[in-house]
């Protein structure tokens, strides 16, 4: 099993349409979590950081379930430009490193 | 976003040859890391640094290896490229509230 999972996708919306993933964590050392978005062909670039129960920026909103040890990423009034893949970072303190999910493709259609 | 950059940004090279990838950051950060992203596996940890000369392994680093002289520099070298590590390459580098920040990776075909 992999430490990070993620919804595999893809995501098919209409604009305007609320889209959430989610992502299983099964290290519980865990201590911080991250979603980052990446386009095709680029770097990966940060979105949010969550280090408690949630974090929300604009139309995008992470929830932390400690318990059930998921994270999950809500986006609101999507938008052409959300179109990329979407991928969930879980940082192990007890490792000193970050895994992360293989990633969700969303695509928005008009 | 942190000043992270990479070189060469694309590569074609033979099987059995030695390959050194280079990133550098601008931000000062103590940890940065090597990573290489596949179909279906996502990000993958190659090695990590924790501060000059100081490395460790990740989760795939047979094949390969790394230096860190100075803050800002973290060279990946694979020693004898084979066709398996045709791959995507991305270093990264990691603020104090352990956010990573990448760089525009390096596209890498062993023929």
């Amino acid at each position: 099993r992999k430490e990070v999972e993620q919804d595999p996708g893809p995501f098919n919306v209409p604009e305007g349409a609320t889209v959430a993933f989610n992502c299983t964590y099964s290290n519980s050392a865990s201590q911080s979590f991250f979603w980052y978005r990446q386009d095709c062909r680029k770097e990966p670039k940060l979105l949010m950081s969550v280090y408690s129960s949630g974090n929300e920026d604009g139309r995008f909103t992470a929830q932390l379930n400690r318990a059930s040890q998921y994270i999950s990423l809500l986006i609101r009034d999507s938008k052409l430009s959300d179109s990329a893949t979407y991928l969930c970072g879980a940082w192990q303190d007890n490792n000193n490193d970050m895994r992360f999910g293989a990633g969700t493709r969303l695509t928005v259609k008009p | 976003d942190a000043g992270i950059t990479q070189s060469p940004r694309h590569k074609v090279t033979e099987t059995g040859t030695p390959v050194t990838l280079r990133c550098h950051q601008t931000e000062n950060h103590r940890y940065m890391y090597w990573y290489r992203q596949d179909p279906g596996h996502g990000l993958r940890l190659i090695h990590y640094s924790y501060g000059v000369k100081d490395t460790d392994k990740g989760e795939v680093s047979d094949g390969y290896s790394v230096s860190r002289s100075k803050t800002e520099d973290f060279l990946l070298t694979l020693e004898s490229a084979t066709s398996s590590q045709t791959s995507v390459y991305f270093c990264a580098s990691q603020s104090s509230y352990n956010e990573q920040f990448f760089g525009p990776g390096t596209r890498l075909t062993v023929l």
